[in-house]
């Protein structure tokens, strides 16, 4: 397995438009994680998937944000209506269980103008 | 709320010489990770700190707990340019059972010949 993979690494779009991403864990990683990470700041926490279950969502996730891993493997993550202040890097992160290190793919960055 | 705080934010120093950063946080966890990022790529997982009193080295890193202070620092010995990267501690979103971190600013360390 060559890590985390995310699709697309770069994203320009308009204001207003939906932009979904995608990440794919490392196999048999049945803790996907989302992040945000905006230049000059560490990484903030979005929401969480053990399985197919979304158990943890920050208050950053607003509701134009949504996230789904339907079948416990590659996850999306959907930004309708973009925003100006949506412009970020979003990174995906895999673990196989607790108490263990997440891996990070290379992430998307997303430029909305 | 949890804060993850680090010091220094910035840092430049000289090849061979010894340098700590510090990492303070806000409420109980028993445990930290410490990350690398290089400028535009992605985060590479450094130390998993699992309970008070953990040290763990790698090379001329050396990363330690102490849960009673809220307390992590990431000791460099003898640094080399190599290391010039930014340094990143994260803890439990909620800071017991959950699973997502929260970041600190990030250490920018520039190690220079």
């Amino acid at each position: 397995d060559t890590g985390v993979s995310q699709d697309p690494r770069h994203k320009i779009t308009k204001r207003g438009q939906n932009v979904t991403f995608r990440c794919d864990p490392i196999s048999e990683h049945n803790r996907l994680y989302w992040y945000r990470q905006t230049l000059g700041q560490g990484p903030e926490f979005l929401t969480y998937f053990q399985n197919e279950a979304q158990l943890e969502k920050s208050r950053l996730l607003s509701d134009r944000f949504s996230a789904e891993r339907p079948k416990g493997s590659f996850s999306t993550l959907e930004i309708q209506r973009t925003e100006q202040g949506d412009s970020a890097m979003y990174l995906c992160a895999s673990s196989p269980y607790r108490n263990t290190e997440a891996f990070f793919g290379q992430g998307t960055r997303l430029t909305v103008v | 709320e949890l804060k993850v705080e680090q010091n220094p934010l910035f840092l430049s120093m000289q090849e061979g010489k010894n340098y700590t950063i510090y990492c303070n946080y806000s409420t109980t966890s028993d445990r930290l990770y410490w990350y690398r990022q290089d400028p535009g790529k992605s985060l590479e997982s450094l130390f998993v700190l699992l309970s008070n009193g953990a040290v763990k080295q790698e090379g001329r890193l050396m990363a330690s707990l102490d849960t009673k202070a809220r307390l992590s620092t990431l000791h460099i010995t003898a640094a080399v340019h190599d290391l010039s990267a930014t340094y990143f501690c994260a803890v439990p979103y909620s800071g017991g059972g959950a699973d997502g971190l929260t970041f600190g600013k990030g250490t920018h360390l520039i190690i220079q010949p």
